[in-house]
Order: structure tokens, then sequence, then C-alpha cells
């Protein structure tokens, strides 16, 4: 079975601060997907990223940046200078591929990290 | 722009009421999903569908039943509220190329 871990539970920081939000996964499959998903207060689950386990090279768009390594099964998502605005639940989730190498959508969660970003 | 919008933001229902959560999305995706979320637990998926009337069971089904009409809605019934069904109710959609899947804004939901 897939399963998805996200050992930190809240995570407090001040503006301008980096953050890393880690994220570790099991899965028996050999093609799946990984994601992270923001979920501020307004409560709709916002998508940030998308990484199929064929390409391990890290991505950054402006702030964010992911890292992901399949010798470890993580997936970190890296906050750099911090922001209230970044403030929010941040989920890890992994999902697994039909025959056709493409994803049904159907996705596994971690437990999702509460970011604060204080002033 | 892309949207999955679920019916109500909050309900207060009674236990042993029939409750319907409904979800509509614009997209034309085949794939609609029905997850729960509870604090500590992250969300877990109650069913799911790939096509209109094609319904599976997700994780956590028990108590929980669906509908899939027409392929822009998806319906979740529960067909005799507890209060262990007190929680946040989040509805997804994904299509073929985007694989992403895009959620609705959630239905809290309160069995008293």
């Amino acid at each position: 079975a897939q399963k998805v871990t996200q050992a930190q539970t809240e995570i407090s920081v001040v503006e301008k601060e980096d953050v890393t939000l880690d994220c570790v996964y099991e899965t028996r499959d050999t093609t799946y997907y990984l994601f992270w998903y923001k979920q501020p207060p307004s409560g709709e689950l916002v998508f940030l990223i998308r990484r199929n386990s064929f390409d391990e090279q890290n991505e950054i768009s402006g702030r964010y940046s992911w890292n992901f390594q399949k010798s470890t099964s993580s997936f970190n998502f890296t906050i750099t200078a911090s922001q209230v605005v970044d403030s929010a639940v941040y989920f890890c989730a992994l999902s697994e591929a039909n025959a056709g190498g493409t994803s049904y959508g159907k996705l596994t969660f971690g437990q999702g990290t509460i970011l604060t970003v204080h002033p | 722009d892309v949207k999955v919008t679920q019916s109500s933001r909050y309900l207060v229902k009674r236990t042993g009421e029939k409750v319907f959560l409904e979800c509509v999305q614009d997209m034309d995706h085949e794939n609609m999903f029905w997850y729960r979320q509870d604090p500590g637990l992250g969300l877990r998926l109650i069913y799911f569908s790939y096509d209109v009337k094609m319904k599976e069971k997700g994780d956590i089904p028990e108590g929980y039943s669906v509908s899939r009409e027409k392929k822009e809605r998806f319906s979740l019934i529960l067909e005799s509220a507890s209060t262990n069904q007190t929680s946040m109710y989040l509805c997804a959609s994904s299509g073929g190329v985007y694989t992403e899947a895009f959620f609705g804004q959630g239905t809290r939901l309160t069995v008293v």
C-alpha cells in the first residue's frame, strides 16, 4: 500500500526565514507522481507542483524549490525568505499511475504540515 | 479559470438524517473524487469515479455512497448521518492531460 509521511506537524518561523517541509513516501510502483498542495485558511487546496518518478531534477519556482531524491524516497519543499502569506497547511501527496503511465488523480496524502509565518 | 464547486460551505445536520453533498466541475474531467479531511490524518479518499455511472470505493467508504449521473456532477451521500462523520469534505476532479487534481472549497459538515 502507498503511504506518505510528513513528520512535521507544525512549523513556526519568522518572516524572511527559510523553511523546509519534509515528505517521505512509500510505494511499490515504479511509475508514480508526487505532488505538493497548499491549503490556505479559505480551505481550497491549491496545486503547487507535480513530479513524476522518472524526473529527479530539482525545481525552483520563485521562492519555492523542491528536492526529489528517489534514493531516500523523499520529496522535500523549501520556501526561501518566507512571508506571512505563506502561512497555510501544506500537503504532500502520491498518485499511482495506470497502465498508460498517466495518473488517475487518485491521491494518497500525508498528514499535512501547518506552517505559520510570523511578521 | 478551472472550477470545482461544492454546494455548501457549512452544513449542520442531525444524527440519522440523510445528507447529500453536491459537487460540480466545469472542466469536462473524467475523474472525480470525494475526500474527507480530519486534523492529524490528512485527506482520506472516500469514493471516486472514472466515468458517468461508474464508482469505486476508496479507503474509507463505510457509511457513504455516491452518485454520478452526469459527467460534471458527483454527489456524496451519507445514508444515516452519525456524529463521527463530522468533518471537512473535499471534492476534486482531474482530467487526462493535466494529472493534478483540482479541488473545491470544501464543505464543513457538523452532525449533532
